[in-house]
């Protein structure tokens, strides 16, 4: 079965520092993989996707997603946060015949002003 | 374009009381439907999935239900609800290519 995991679990930045979260999953094959964003008071959201293709997928807001698949990773990046980029993030792929999703634990991110 | 429908926003109920929640959809048919449950400091779980009226499959052995009695309708229900099932339950339907569209959740309390 399909496993994401998340090892930040929360991290802490200053305005305009840079942002890299890490996300690896498990299953070698073919991968659908997404990054999800809540925003405080608000519904989770999608960032960006990969399907297939070009490796690095720009999404919403900014944030941009490289696809690894020798390292079975895809971590998000934003080059220069803001205090509005504060929320959880969630790493996530398609698995099952039902495309249900598996995610990983999260991770906090907090941007100082 | 789809919309999810969660009732109720909170709620706090004490252990051993029966528990029901309830998802709605609109602006799709037949939509592949979903149930996550977000516990405090811990990801988001999948609970319950639905291909269809009254087919659902659950993903983990726990004290929750699931059903499906219109096209557009997803319940999840509990006969004794234990403390163990705090939480921040989302309703999600599946898009197309693959994405899911996840409601604005219930954050339930038991005591």
């Amino acid at each position: 079965a399909q496993s994401v995991s998340q090892h930040n679990h929360h991290v802490i930045l200053s305005e305009a520092a840079s942002l890299e979260l890490g996300c690896n999953y498990s299953y070698g094959g073919t991968v659908n993989l997404f990054w999800y964003v809540q925003y405080p008071g608000q519904h989770l959201q999608l960032l960006l996707k990969y399907f297939s293709g070009d490796p690095l997928v720009k999404g919403i807001k900014g944030f941009e997603a490289e696809f690894i698949k020798s390292k079975f990773s895809f971590n998000l990046r934003k080059p220069s946060v803001q205090w509005s980029d504060t929320a959880e993030y969630f790493c996530a792929a398609l698995s099952g015949s039902a495309r249900q999703l598996t995610f990983g634990s999260g991770t906090q991110l907090t941007v100082l002003p | 374009s789809q919309t999810i429908h969660q009732w109720p926003a909170t709620l706090v109920q004490p252990v051993g009381s029966p528990l029901s929640l309830e998802c709605t959809v609109e602006g799709t048919s037949n939509p592949n439907l979903y149930w996550y449950r977000q516990a405090a400091g811990r990801g988001l779980q999948l609970l319950f999935y639905s291909i269809g009226i009254d087919q659902i499959s659950s993903e983990v052995p726990q004290n929750l239900s699931a059903s499906r009695p219109q096209d557009r309708q997803f319940i999840l229900s509990s006969k004794k609800l234990l403390l163990s099932d705090s939480g921040f339950y989302l309703c999600a339907l599946a898009g197309t290519p693959y994405e899911q569209y996840f409601g604005p959740g219930t954050r339930l309390t038991v005591t």
